[in-house]
């Protein structure tokens, strides 16, 4: 069966720090796929970034970078030089199998981010 | 581009009435739908998905049910609201990647 943890539950930060939210997940699958999604105080989910269990490339995507290690099962998402914008609830989620298509993720419980100015 | 739509945005409703919630998607053909609730403002319950018209599987028996009529139309019904309904009611389209709609929130009284 998959799992995905999300051992921290609310992050608090002031403006410009750098945050880390860690993410482990737990499959017997050698193909599956890891997922990042942000919910902000508007609710709906906006996808951030998707991962196949070959790629271990580390993702850079402005302020917002990926550390995936399949060595130590972990999806983490930085986040440099915090803004208040950046204050929402994140998703880590996995989905197991070849396509991830019709397969169900797993989602965490989420971190929830508060970027105080 | 894809774009998937849901209404209403909010809804009030008291105890025992029915609902109806719809989640359309423009842009793509086939996708698997998805309905996810949020209570309490975190964690994602799965309550039904579908890859294809009229087939439907539930992930959590209630009192909730839902349909798929058209390739690209997603229902979430009740005949009879409990107060344990309220929530937050996501609907996702997924070809890969999960992509979600704006939500309806839904209080009931």
């Amino acid at each position: 069966a998959q799992k995905v943890t999300q051992a921290q539950t609310e992050i608090s930060v002031v403006e410009k720090e750098d945050v880390t939210l860690d993410c482990v997940y737990e499959t017997r699958d050698t193909t599956y796929y890891l997922f990042w999604y942000k919910q902000p105080p508007s609710g709906e989910l906006v996808f951030l970034i998707r991962r196949n269990s070959f790629d271990e490339q580390n993702e850079i995507s402005g302020r917002y970078s990926w550390n995936f290690q399949k060595s130590t099962s972990s999806f983490n998402f930085t986040i440099t030089a915090s803004q208040v914008v950046d204050s929402a609830v994140y998703f880590c989620a996995l989905s197991e199998g070849p396509s991830g298509g019709s397969y169900i993720p797993t989602f965490g419980r989420g971190t929830s981010l508060i970027v105080h100015p | 581009s894809q774009t998937i739509h849901q209404w209403p945005a909010t809804l009030v409703q008291p105890v025992g009435s029915p609902l109806s919630l719809e989640c359309t998607v423009e842009g793509t053909s086939n996708p698997n739908l998805y309905w996810y609730r949020q209570a309490a403002g975190r964690g994602l319950q799965l309550l039904f998905y579908s890859v294809g018209i009229g087939q439907i599987s539930s992930e959590v028996p209630q009192n909730l049910s839902a349909s798929r009529p058209q390739d690209r139309q997603f229902i979430l019904s009740s005949k009879k609201l409990l107060l344990s309904d309220s929530g937050f009611y996501l609907c996702a389209w997924s070809r890969g990647t999960q992509y979600f709609g704006p939500g309806t929130r839904l209080l009931v009284l």
